[in-house]
């Protein structure tokens, strides 16, 4: 089983700044089969990222995703309000898949 | 539009079953494979099971093989989940997924319901 690592636990910043989330995997994600959710309180999660660097439709390109390999990198440049949430890396590459534990990004 | 509204959730007593739904519709759900996710109250996400869209595979996180099966009926656009000899640690919202991509192995969950509670307590 692929095991990810996402740091730091929590992310607290001001509207306008920059947020740099990281997924590290206990292994190589297959073919770069990495996916970001957010999920704010009761709500689902909603897809961002896949494939490491795609974003998904209707998110913005002030989302971002990077990385390959075992280290895998969310950015969201110029913080917003409606940003605040719990954001959650995905492997899809190998069953089982798996689920980071999430970072939560606070706008003060 | 792509909707998923899950069912079936409710209390049940550890060891006893309870069987999950999912109906969907606005997409041909004979083309997507679909997940089961789930989360313990104010915990993470934790991905359960997947069918791939003709119901040929089927595969399952470690703690729920032997004891969860998931199932499709293409002709009513309904995904499930049966659930045996349940424990307490089985509490959680249950959501189903679809995969972004049609007919691929290798997809993440583009669309997903709004979940239902399954509470397993004595």
């Amino acid at each position: 089983e692929i095991v990810l690592t996402q740091s730091p636990g929590t992310l607290s910043l001001s509207s306008g700044e920059r947020a740099t989330l990281s997924c590290r995997a206990s292994q190589s994600v297959s073919s770069n089969y990495l996916a970001w959710y957010q999920q704010k309180p009761g709500q689902a999660p909603r897809l961002l990222i896949y494939g490491a660097s795609s974003r998904a439709t209707g998110i913005p390109d002030r989302v971002s995703g990077s990385g390959s390999g075992t280290d895998f990198t969310l950015t969201i440049s110029r913080l917003e309000p409606e940003d605040s949430a719990v954001y959650f890396c995905q492997q899809y590459g190998n069953s089982p898949w798996t689920f980071g534990q999430g970072t939560k990004v606070e706008i003060k | 539009q792509v909707q998923m509204v899950e069912s079936g959730g409710g209390v049940v007593q550890p060891g006893r079953s309870l069987r999950l739904s999912c109906a969907a519709s606005g997409f041909t759900f004979s083309n997507f494979g679909m997940h089961w996710v789930r989360q313990a109250p104010g915990k993470g996400l934790e991905w359960v099971a997947v069918l791939s869209y003709d119901g040929s595979n089927d595969y399952y996180g470690d703690s729920v093989k032997g004891r969860f099966t998931i199932s499709r009926d293409n002709s009513k656009n309904t995904l499930y989940l049966q659930m045996n000899n349940l424990r307490v640690e089985d509490t959680a919202v249950y959501y189903c997924a679809r995969d972004l991509g049609s007919t691929t192995s290798h997809s993440p969950l583009g669309y997903w319901g709004q979940g239902t509670l399954v509470t397993v307590s004595s």
